[in-house]
């Protein structure tokens, strides 16, 4: 079946705009995360969703960072103001969370690059 | 607390056996992952292990866990120029959610 789908791909923006990076995770897949991955931090957790739950925003660098996830299926990561280190390639995974398969798949990321 | 290491870089010949080793230091975890990185692209899951397992193989793939020295390897067999890449090791804790990755590992294979 089809993977994790992230878009767009590639994103250059000027400092002090907004982005909205977007996730399709794979269809019946509970949960959805975001990582970071830059060069001097390597790969950063930055949000989980899981279901209806609260989310677990706990790796988000700032205020800057948001997301949500709507009907339980999409999600968008939004930064607001952003800044030149938030220039990274933007992960997102989504897991079956079943017993026995909690393994998270990846999709291709997002490039930002912040000028 | 949570930290995952590995060594930054590997080369390896082709056909020869390559070694990629990770330490952690969270002794709660319960899953440990290995993905491989191709350029440009995301995160492949090539395999993991449970914690309660010492060795898990598949095809060309072995995986080794200490559990005691918090020690991580992957050994890829017979290795191919098509190995090169970056790969990660991470692990998952208890019931948090996030995985924890190591720094990468680049392998680069030469004929």
């Amino acid at each position: 079946g089809a993977g994790v789908s992230q878009s767009p791909s590639n994103k250059v923006t000027e400092k002090g705009k907004d982005v909205e990076l977007r996730c399709d995770p794979i269809s019946g897949h509970t949960a959805l995360y975001w990582y970071r991955q830059s060069l001097g931090q390597g790969l950063e957790f930055l949000i989980y969703f899981q279901g209806n739950s609260a989310p677990d925003k706990s790796g988000l660098p700032s205020d800057r960072f948001s997301a949500e996830r709507t009907g339980g299926s999409v999600s968008t990561l939004t930064i607001q103001r952003t800044q030149q280190e938030d220039s990274a390639v933007y992960l997102c995974a989504s897991s079956p969370r079943l017993a026995g398969d909690d393994t998270q798949y990846f999709g291709p990321g997002t490039r930002l690059t912040v000028l | 607390g949570e930290d995952v290491e590995q060594s930054l870089f590997l080369s390896v010949r082709e056909g020869d056996s390559s070694v990629i080793n990770c330490t952690y230091t969270d002794s709660s975890s319960t899953y440990l992952y290995w993905y491989k990185q191709e350029p440009g692209a995301g995160l492949q899951l090539l395999t993991y292990i449970f914690s309660n397992m010492d060795m898990k193989q598949d095809q060309r793939l072995t995986v080794l866990l200490n559990k005691k020295d918090k020690h991580l390897s992957l050994r890829i067999a017979d290795t191919q120029t098509g190995d090169s890449a970056i790969y990660f090791c991470a692990e998952r804790t208890g019931t948090a959610s996030k995985l924890t990755f190591g720094t990468g590992t680049r392998l680069q294979v030469t004929l």
